[in-house]
């Protein structure tokens, strides 16, 4: 079975500043996805980044980023120029690669606070 | 707007008794999930369902029960056989063939069992 590992159950950075949230999976699948998903105290889960395992290109989008380590199958989030807005409980998620309905795997947790 | 809509957004439930969360979504996903969220820890998965009148249980399904009537609908029933229900539920779907492989999801129901 797979697992998700959020090694950092509280992180905090400074506004305008950058940080990196980490992320190790488990896995004997060669064809997978990772995500980090947000949730802000509304308790809304919200998509932030998603990563095919075969790419070995890091997806990025505008201030967050990741480091996609397949071999040493870890997946860490950066998140630059922090703004107010960030502050939430990151997940970082896994989901097999194969068709159909496919259940997301989740980490523990981390959460974010940014200080002004 | 397409989305997915849970209610109610808070539920009370006395000891005993069962009740029905309900998720509704009109993003014309085939499979739909139910995951439970308990402080401090991960989204772990009830029940998911790939298509009409078809569904599995999760890693977590004893307790629960579920059906899939119709494409757009996937309600909870949490009955009285689970013993600690007190939990915030979400419901989430994904397209079955193609699409975005993530799933997108409602915004959650709080339970509390008095």
């Amino acid at each position: 079975a797979q697992t998700v590992t959020q090694s950092q159950p509280e992180m905090s950075v400074q506004e305008a500043e950058t940080v990196t949230l980490s992320c190790t999976y488990d896995t004997s699948e060669s064809d997978y996805y990772l995500f980090w998903y947000k949730q802000p105290p509304s308790r809304q889960m919200i998509l932030v980044i998603r990563q095919e395992a075969y790419k070995q290109q890091n997806a990025t989008e505008n201030r967050f980023s990741v480091n996609f380590q397949k071999a040493a199958k870890s997946f860490s989030l950066k998140i630059s120029d922090s703004q107010l807005g960030d502050a939430a409980m990151y997940f970082c998620a896994y989901r097999s690669g194969s068709q159909g309905a496919q259940k997301l795997v989740f980490g523990q947790g981390t959460r974010l606070t940014i200080n002004p | 707007d397409g989305g997915i809509t849970q209610s109610p957004k808070y539920l009370f439930r006395k000891e005993g008794q069962n009740v029905t969360l309900s998720c509704e979504q009109n993003l014309n996903h085939d499979a739909m999930y139910w995951y439970r969220q308990d402080p401090g820890q991960g989204l772990r998965l009830i029940y998911y369902s790939q298509i009409v009148n078809d569904f599995q249980k999760g890693d977590i399904a004893e307790g629960y029960s579920v059906s899939r009537e119709k494409k757009e609908s996937f309600p909870l029933t949490v009955t009285s056989a689970q013993k600690n229900p007190t939990a915030f539920y979400l419901c989430a779907s994904s397209k079955f063939w193609g699409g975005l492989p993530q799933q997108f999801f409602g915004p959650g129901t709080r339970l509390t069992v008095l």
